[in-house]
């Protein structure tokens, strides 16, 4: 699986949006790019994956650059419960492979919101 | 629907000692992960097991083994614990291998 490089750390206004990129240069074609993110002493939790296209869902949008070597976490309105560590993960989601279904947690990024 | 339950939450052992961790999958889920986390090292892989078949193994000494039972509920065990062994264990599922996983609470072990 691809290695992925993101900021130690962020912070954002309450009520603005919190972007966050990664990078992934050597990502393959048939790697997603996953996001997520962890709360002080919980489990991980599932934000967004995608592809190549921009993906949106409830919690976030997903901008994947056209060469698929960066993109960018964007919470459009982060509050303080978005304070937490966010991982970007690249990898296989299907075919064969011998890392399967692990994920390759780097150190992630701490985005702090404050008031 | 239920989300991942992992038990005990916390637990606290001593060196020499072994543990045994449980997890219990979304209804549904065949595949669950154990990854440990420590302040350290961070979020590392431990095993990944899909119909009772443990499919990919991470870089950890034979001490830490697993199994998937028919109900793809799943035990960790670690034997002759070591004060390094203190971590957050964390069980993570999804539906099938390589698909968005979903993380229970963790077992926090603490060994003295």
């Amino acid at each position: 699986d691809a290695k992925t490089t993101q900021p130690t750390s962020m912070d954002c206004a309450e009520g603005r949006a919190a972007n966050l990129p990664c990078n992934h240069s050597t990502i393959s074609g048939n790697e997603y790019v996953y996001w997520y993110r962890q709360i002080h002493s919980q489990g991980p939790q599932y934000i967004i994956h995608g592809l190549k296209n921009n993906e949106t869902n409830e919690m976030a949008s997903l901008i994947i650059t056209e060469d698929r070597k960066s993109s960018t976490l964007i919470l459009p309105h982060a509050t303080l419960r978005d304070t937490a560590v966010y991982y970007c993960i690249v990898r296989v989601a299907s075919g064969r492979g011998s890392t399967l279904g692990r994920l390759y947690f780097g150190r992630g990024t701490q985005l702090t919101v404050w008031p | 629907k239920a989300g991942v339950t992992q038990t005990p939450r916390y637990l606290i052992k001593t060196r020499g000692q072994q543990v045994t961790l449980s997890c219990s999958p979304i209804s549904g889920h065949r595949s669950v992960s154990w990854y440990q986390q420590t302040p350290g090292q961070g979020l590392q892989f431990l095993f990944e097991y899909f119909s009772e078949t443990q499919r990919n193994k991470g870089n950890f000494p034979g001490r830490f083994s697993g199994r998937q039972f028919s109900n793809s509920r799943s035990e960790m065990n670690v034997s002759t614990l070591e004060l390094g062994d203190s971590a957050l264990y964390l069980c993570a599922s999804s539906l099938e291998v390589r698909q968005e996983q979903f993380f229970g609470p963790g077992t926090r072990l603490t060994v003295l």
